[in-house]
């Protein structure tokens, strides 16, 4: 199976900062991979799809970069909606695996 | 508007059988590559199955071979999830996640959860 290893794996921002959170996928996935936001007791959301396609009606201050085995997602600005836990998911070869996830505080 | 809607929760015995229900709306099953997506509590997000378009085929996580079963009734356009065998460490929510194939591969339609706990 593919690993995916995301970090930081918690993350304290101020609002207005800039946020990055880094997946690594254990061998190269193209750019197969896949970006979801977690809020509290709700299902996942899709925001970023092949590594940097925003998906429509998502706000353009998220952002994706990457390909091969190193991803980054970016906030560019924060805001108090973006709090919540954050997955990397890759596509690429079958089982579909997740990251641990990065939960993102307000500091 | 497509939607997922998801049957309510449940609470089982280890040793039991569970079958999670997804009711599509706004677009057909036929139209979604279904998959079912599981979170044991404060845990992460943990694939279980779902069907490969390249192969048309289910093809089921290792982890839940022997112990799980995804079907479809395209003439409800419900999927099903039937996890068997049940224990404690199955207590997780699970989702059933569609892939329309407007973005890649990714899962952009996701029913509300299913709260599914194994307790004796």
């Amino acid at each position: 199976d593919i690993q995916m290893t995301q970090s930081p794996s918690s993350l304290s921002a101020s609002v207005g900062d800039r946020v990055t959170i880094t997946c690594q996928a254990s061998q190269d996935i193209s750019n197969y991979l896949n970006w979801y936001q977690q809020k509290p007791g709700k299902a996942p959301k899709l925001l970023i799809y092949d590594a940097s396609n925003l998906e429509t009606g998502v706000p353009s201050r998220f952002s994706g970069s990457g390909s091969g085995t190193d991803f980054t997602f970016t906030i560019s600005s924060l805001q108090p909606e973006d709090i919540a836990t954050y997955y990397c998911q890759q596509y690429d070869n079958l089982p579909h695996t997740f990251g641990q996830g990065t939960k993102l505080e307000i500091k | 508007q497509v939607q997922l809607v998801q049957s309510g929760a449940e609470v089982k015995k280890p040793g039991a059988s569970v079958k999670v229900s997804c009711k599509v709306s706004g677009y057909t099953l036929t139209e979604l590559s279904m998959h079912w997506v599981r979170q044991a509590p404060g845990k992460g997000l943990e694939w279980m199955g779902g069907f490969d378009p390249e192969d048309g085929e289910t093809i089921y996580a290792q982890k839940f071979q022997g112990r799980v079963t995804m079907t479809e009734d395209t003439s409800t356009d419900t999927a099903y999830m039937e996890l068997s065998s049940l224990r404690s460490e199955d207590t997780a929510v699970y989702y059933c996640a569609g892939s329309t194939g407007t973005t890649g591969g990714a899962f952009d339609i996701w029913g509300q959860g299913t709260m599914v706990t194994v307790s004796s």
